[in-house]
């Protein structure tokens, strides 16, 4: 199994710009999650889905987008860069649905600025 | 509001001089506490589960124990490849799967 891979490593985008960061896992799993690792601030969620179809909100949503057509994929989406979303950003994955699954395993992250 | 404080923040140990590390909590009602590892430019990696005050999960040179307020790592005889930012998780009761985070203790072991 490839666990869960994020692509692209790193990313520079003007401000303004969009783009998506990519998200997908090999394990089945139903729970996925987006959070952004910033200095002094640690891991805060960003968006979450609990199955294909079925995403929510996280601690800080706003200026992100994500949908979930499938099981594998979860991805992100930037509607127009800001300075702020400079962050080094984790998706993550659980199988759910039970008290002793909700180990949640990470992706390598994508490291991203915006000038 | 939950919140989940780590301390210290940054530790300094030599190869062999066990310590360790704290996590407390506050939250509505506890569904689970998770630790993990996470190294330089690298995803946390997943050490620990505990799920109700007494439990201890040991794997390794770590130790993780809990109580009603505060979880414990504990590093016995640590090496210098277990220097790594040790991070601290709380599921919260109400059927939500989401993590609250702390900020992380930076483990340094020096040989």
């Amino acid at each position: 199994n490839a666990g869960v891979t994020q692509t692209p490593k790193f990313q520079v985008l003007k401000t303004g710009q969009s783009m998506t960061l990519q998200c997908a896992q090999d394990m089945n799993h139903e729970y996925m999650s987006w959070y952004r690792q910033d200095p002094g601030m640690g891991l805060r969620l960003i968006h979450y889905s609990v199955g294909a179809g079925i995403t929510d909100q996280g601690e800080v949503p706003n200026g992100y987008n994500v949908s979930r057509s499938t099981t594998e994929d979860f991805p992100l989406r930037l509607l127009s860069a800001a300075p702020s979303q400079t962050s080094v950003y984790f998706c993550a994955s659980s199988y759910g649905g039970s008290v002793y699954s909700y180990e949640q395993y990470f992706g390598p992250g994508t490291r991203l600025t915006v000038t | 509001e939950d919140q989940v404080t780590q301390s210290p923040e940054a530790l300094r140990l030599q190869e062999g001089e066990s310590s360790s590390l704290n996590c407390s909590y506050t939250v509505s009602g506890l569904r689970g506490l998770f630790w993990y590892r996470q190294d330089p430019g690298k995803g946390p990696e997943f050490l620990f589960t505990l799920y109700s005050a007494g439990e201890e999960k040991e794997k390794e040179r770590l130790k993780a124990t809990l109580t009603k307020k505060e979880s414990f790592l504990h590093i016995t005889a640590p090496k210098p490849e277990d220097s790594a930012t040790y991070l601290c998780a709380v599921q919260v009761q109400g059927g939500s799967e989401k993590l609250v985070f702390g900020k992380g203790t930076k483990l340094t072991v020096n040989p």
